[in-house]
């Protein structure tokens, strides 16, 4: 079963522009943690951030911030004015209780234009 | 730290050959795992390790594949004999704890199978 959902496979924008990535998840557990992880073109992928899901409060680093809604299993992640540094696919993943591993969202893959 | 290091980075081989790929886990880090990323399926988790002890492998291809861990700083992932659909990306990744604790990513290897 799909537990990550991120809906939008490509997002295309011009810089300073705003972008909002979604990420819809699934789960029964009460404890659960969601993370972003940014793939740019060299290929790494890396962390960005972990919510727990006791922790509804909204989280912003620089650019970045992420937007957890419980009442709709989203885990949102806005980049306010965008560079083209932002290009890059962009995953979601939970981590639930009773299991080790993450399950990964497909991606979306943002372009962000000059 | 130095971070979760994978070699080789790039790999080309031809079809039927073996195929090692290496992974030094962070120093301290209980977990260990591998995935495999293609435009087809995304990223797959393939196998994962807690205290060098193989912990679910379910999601290992086929027999061809195997994957060892004989100590806490050292992992392998084997592919023999190799195949053209083999050809991914494959990363590793530690993390300190269980549920809720972030994984790390190594570079990837990037795998071609003529």
């Amino acid at each position: 079963a799909q537990k990550v959902t991120q809906a939008q496979t490509e997002i295309s924008v011009v810089e300073k522009e705003d972008v909002t990535l979604d990420c819809v998840y699934e789960t029964r557990d009460t404890t659960y943690y969601l993370f972003w992880y940014k793939q740019p073109p060299s290929g790494e992928l890396v962390f960005l951030i972990r919510r727990n899901s006791f922790d509804e409060q909204n989280e912003i680093s620089g650019r970045y911030s992420w937007n957890f809604q419980k009442s709709t299993s989203s885990f949102n992640f806005t980049i306010t004015a965008s560079q083209v540094v932002d290009s890059a696919v962009y995953f979601c993943a939970l981590s639930e209780a009773g299991y080790d591993d993450m399950r990964f969202g497909a991606g979306t893959r943002l372009t962000v234009k000059p | 730290d130095a971070g979760v290091i994978q070699s080789p980075r790039h790999e080309v081989t031809e079809m039927g050959q073996e195929v090692t790929l290496r992974c030094k886990p962070i120093s301290g880090h209980d977990y260990l795992f591998w995935y495999r990323q293609t435009m087809m399926r995304g990223l797959e988790l393939l196998i994962y390790f807690n205290n060098n002890v193989p912990i679910d492998d379910s999601g290992m291809p086929e027999d061809r594949f195997s994957a060892k861990m004989p100590n806490a700083s050292f992992s392998t992932l084997k592919i023999q004999p190799s195949e053209p659909r083999d050809s991914a990306v494959y990363f590793c990744a530690s993390s300190p704890r269980r549920l809720g604790e972030t994984q790390y990513f190594g570079p990837g290897t990037r795998l071609l199978v003529l």
